[in-house]
């Protein structure tokens, strides 16, 4: 069946603006989580979903970064007046339920100038 | 807090050739899964291998198996019968089986895969 989707592929934004990235999980995965992958952090836990609930935000870098998820499907990170450091590559993940194997997406790309 | 250590940031192996990657990780917990990840060129993140904590036999995927070893904390990846295709970023990760369902990753090991 299709795997985990996100888009956009790649984003390029100025310094200040907001930027959504969008995540459609596998069909029937109740869990959803959010992973970031840079150069100078590695892959950093953002938040996770369990149905349309986030039970952990702890890895949300600031407040300038938010999440949800709607309908226990497709979820959107916002991430409000972008900063230079925010540039990364963003990973969702879909599973079946907590704790069951995590599938990936193909990320988003997120450039800020 | 997890930690997840790879201390191999490259390698490389002949094709057909057999490759063992490092892994080691500090928890205070008893129940947790560990895997390896495999991100290609194309950024994909890819299910390699998984290990639940409690099973003492090493899990096995084709070519790819694991050495866990619990007590000293390690869990290694070997990839047998190399192939180009197995070229990639590899990831281990660690999962607590409590609340929290979070990925710790280590820093990954570049391979490369030669003729």
């Amino acid at each position: 069946g299709a795997g985990v989707s996100q888009s956009p592929s790649n984003k390029v934004t100025e310094k200040g603006k907001d930027v959504e990235l969008r995540c459609d999980p596998i069909s029937g995965h109740t869990a959803l989580y959010w992973y970031r992958q840079s150069l100078g952090q590695g892959l950093e836990f953002l938040i996770y979903f369990q149905g349309n609930s986030a039970p952990d935000k702890s890895g949300l870098p600031s407040d300038r970064f938010s999440a949800e998820r709607t309908g226990g499907s497709v979820s959107t990170l916002t991430i409000q007046r972008t900063q230079q450091e925010d540039s990364a590559v963003y990973l969702c993940a879909s599973s079946l339920a907590i704790r069951e194997t995590q599938y990936f997406g193909p990320g988003t790309r997120l450039l800020v100038l | 807090a997890q930690t997840v250590t790879q201390s191999q940031p490259e390698m490389s192996v002949q094709e057909a050739e057999t490759v063992t990657l490092s892994c080691t990780y500090d928890t205070s917990e008893s129940n947790y899964y560990l895997f390896w990840y495999k991100q290609p060129p194309s950024r994909q993140m890819i299910l390699v291998i998984r290990q639940e904590a409690y099973k003492q036999q090493n899990a096995t995927e084709n070519r790819f198996s694991v050495n866990f070893q619990k007590a000293a904390k390690s869990f290694s990846l070997k990839i047998s019968d190399s192939q180009l295709g197995d070229t990639a970023m590899y990831f281990c990760a660690f999962m607590w089986s409590g609340t929290a369902s979070k990925l710790t990753f280590g820093t990954g090991t570049r391979l490369q895969v030669t003729l």
